[in-house]
């Protein structure tokens, strides 16, 4: 079962580049998260979208911009990233932000930033 | 403050052994939910568990079980005759009410199963 979907599942890009990555789920969920997984550290919360409203900023720098347009898809853009960015980008959602509910999550996104 | 320690930073065994990776929480909360994942090379993380801090009842599923003791806040996680396809990277991770389902997860284990 592939309840969330992220594409592309790799990416090359350089510092001045701007790409989006996509996140899709298919779990009738209300809320939508960003999260970063960097080598040999914990996994950092980035983003939550609870019904298409950012309702958590974890001091993401500005380079990183999501949207999420509806309750379904959520995007995480990308522009003038630095090396240190390159990470796996993991997209989960739960059923509501409000409690504590079990998050499903994505494969993620391998991003490189040469 | 919440967190989660998973001390052990990667186990080996051979094949059929039993393995417990160790999960220790921390939280002033008295509501909160507790959960295991894992993290194939593959990249995904895949949802093992979530129990809630008022049922400290064992849970086993197949070959995995699951020990929660709030008196020494930990939610240990045992699999019982391992297997070459269990090797990944479990993590433990802490959620509580009120905090827009924030997780606070551990460090992770990796777990190595040798054929």
């Amino acid at each position: 079962e592939t309840g969330v979907t992220q594409t592309p599942r790799h990416l090359v890009m350089g510092m001045t580049n701007k790409k989006s990555l996509k996140c899709e789920q298919h779990l009738g969920h209300n809320a939508m998260y960003w999260y970063k997984q960097s080598a040999k550290k914990p996994l950092e919360l980035m983003f939550v979208y609870s019904l298409e409203e950012r309702v958590e900023n974890n001091s993401v720098p500005s380079r990183f911009s999501p949207e999420c347009p509806n309750s379904s898809h959520l995007f995480l853009h990308l522009h003038t990233l630095q090396p240190e960015d390159s990470a796996l980008y993991l997209c989960a959602s739960s059923q509501e932000a409000g409690g504590t509910e079990t998050q499903y999550f994505g494969p993620g996104t391998r991003l490189l930033v040469l | 403050a919440q967190k989660v320690t998973q001390a052990q930073t990667e186990i080996s065994v051979v094949e059929k052994e039993d393995v417990t990776l160790d999960c220790v929480y921390e939280t002033r909360d008295t509501t909160y939910y507790l959960f295991w994942y894992k993290q194939p090379p593959s990249g995904e993380l895949v949802f093992l568990i979530r129990r809630n801090s008022f049922d400290e009842q064992n849970e086993i599923s197949g070959r995995y079980s699951w020990n929660f003791q709030k008196s020494t806040s930990s939610f240990n996680f045992t699999i019982t005759a391992s297997q070459v396809v269990d090797s990944a990277v479990y993590f433990c991770a802490l959620s509580v009410e009120d905090n827009f389902n924030k997780f606070y997860f551990g460090s992770g284990t990796k777990l190595n199963v040798k054929p």
